[in-house]
């Protein structure tokens, strides 16, 4: 299995932030990675697609970039909307994987 | 516009059958650009893939669960089914319905949660 390892677990911030949430796959996965917002008591959302695509109607302030097997999304300012659990998925390789999640909290 | 609703039983006991069922709108199992599956969160916890089921019937399991759980697609109700054999409390879970679209990601379900009772 392709383990993905996410970090940091939890992130501190205030609005206006630029925030930064860095997953690393155990191995290539060809940029196949996706990130997900989720709210409390709400179904993932997504939010970046094959490591840097934005999906339709996700706000331009988010981002995605790859660097070999370590992706990044960013939050160039964070919005009191934008207080949520993030968690990067593999879907390269079978089973597909996920990170343990970052939550972002209000500092 | 697609959606998914998952139904089923909220309380299943130890050593039973969880079977769920999630219900379609909005898109076609016979498309090959999609596939359709199950994805659970126990409560507090993280994002776990169960399996999916692509439009040819050919079926994708987590090693983890491979020998406990059967998906399966009933095109005339425009639905598709989990089925998770020999639960225990660790199997309490928000259980979600997805469909991946091919390069892109998982659309889910509003989930639904399924509490194993001894």
């Amino acid at each position: 299995d392709i383990q993905m390892t996410q970090s940091p677990s939890t992130l501190s911030a205030s609005v206006g932030d630029r925030v930064t949430i860095t997953c690393r796959a155990s191995q290539n996965i060809n940029s196949w990675l996706a990130w997900y917002q989720q709210k409390p008591g709400k179904a993932p959302k997504l939010v970046i697609y094959k490591a840097s695509s934005l999906e339709s109607g996700v706000p331009s302030r988010f981002s995605g970039s790859e660097s070999g097997t370590e992706f990044t999304l960013t939050i160039s300012s964070l919005q009191p909307d934008d207080f949520a659990t993030y968690y990067c998925q593999q879907y390269n390789n079978f089973p597909w994987t996920f990170g343990q999640g970052t939550k972002v909290e209000i500092k | 516009q697609l959606q998914l609703q998952e139904s089923g039983p909220g309380l299943v006991k130890a050593s039973e059958t969880l079977s769920l069922t999630c219900s379609v709108s909005g898109g076609s199992f016979s498309s090959t650009s999609h596939y359709w599956g199950w994805v659970r969160q126990p409560p507090g916890k993280g994002l776990e893939w169960i399996g999916s089921i692509f439009y040819n019937g050919n079926t994708f399991y987590n090693p983890s669960l491979k020998s406990r759980v059967t998906i399966s697609v009933d095109t005339s109700k425009n639905q598709f089914s989990l089925k998770l054999s020999s639960v225990t409390a660790a199997d309490t879970a928000v259980y979600y319905c997805a469909r991946h679209t091919y390069g892109i990601g998982l659309h889910w379900g509003q989930g639904t949660l399924v509490t194993v009772s001894s």
